[in-house]
């Protein structure tokens, strides 16, 4: 079945050091999502992403989809303790219907 | 504010009870979604409703059930068939059948079940 699968599982950073967590998809997707999760609370979305190669800035956050819409990534800027989170992508296949997948998460700890 | 909110937050559960988490929302959202959070394993969908009286399995139905008797409601209940409930369980709904590119799904704050 559909996969997406995220890499590192955990990262700890020193503040001010860049992040950078990766979604792969085992199959092509249409579109992908982006969300943040804070310890203890809920996912909030973040960003979707539809064309091949497309990239996206939210402030310090810089999300890219890939040429073949197969993976995607997120890379953080200079972290900051605000940072501190589960960061999950979320795609959608061509071929499974309405169903986004969600990757297995990316927790980022930032160390004053 | 319009949300969706989830009760309870904490719920303990014996073994071989059946219990019922509640997913309200006032988004007047047509879609309406459960999902199972374990550690390592992100998101993973139980069930889901694009419309009232009706409803659809995702990936890991077994030992769960749903109702959608309104748009406003869709409460899940985790049966004794369940083997492993112990989980953070999450509800979310989106306007449409997709999640809107410019917010996504809506997450309510979640219920999370333990089992005693």
């Amino acid at each position: 079945g559909q996969q997406v699968m995220q890499i590192p599982q955990y990262q700890h950073v020193q503040e001010g050091e860049d992040f950078t967590t990766y979604c792969n998809s085992s199959t092509t997707l249409s579109n992908i999502q982006w969300y943040k999760q804070r310890p203890g609370g809920h996912p909030v979305f973040l960003i979707q992403l539809v064309k091949s190669g497309e990239v996206k800035k939210q402030k310090r956050l810089t999300f890219q989809f890939g040429e073949a819409k197969k993976n995607s990534s997120l890379h953080i800027t200079a972290t900051q303790t605000t940072d501190v989170g589960t960061y999950f992508c979320a795609g959608l296949a061509r071929n499974t219907g309405n169903q986004f997948y969600f990757g297995t998460g990316t927790s980022l700890t930032v160390i004053p | 504010d319009g949300g969706i909110t989830q009760s309870p937050k904490y719920l303990f559960r014996k073994e071989g009870q059946n219990v019922t988490l509640s997913c309200e929302q006032n988004l007047n959202h047509d879609a309406m979604y459960w999902y199972r959070q374990d550690p390592g394993q992100g998101l993973r969908l139980i069930y889901y409703s694009q419309i009232v009286n009706d409803f659809q399995k995702g990936d890991i139905a077994e030992g769960y059930s749903v109702s959608r008797e309104k748009k406003e409601s869709f409460p899940l209940t985790v049966t004794s068939a369940q083997k492993n409930p112990t989980a953070f369980y999450l509800c979310a709904s989106t306007r449409g059948h997709l999640p809107p590119a410019n917010y996504g799904y809506t997450f309510g704050s979640g219920t999370r079940l333990t089992v005693v």
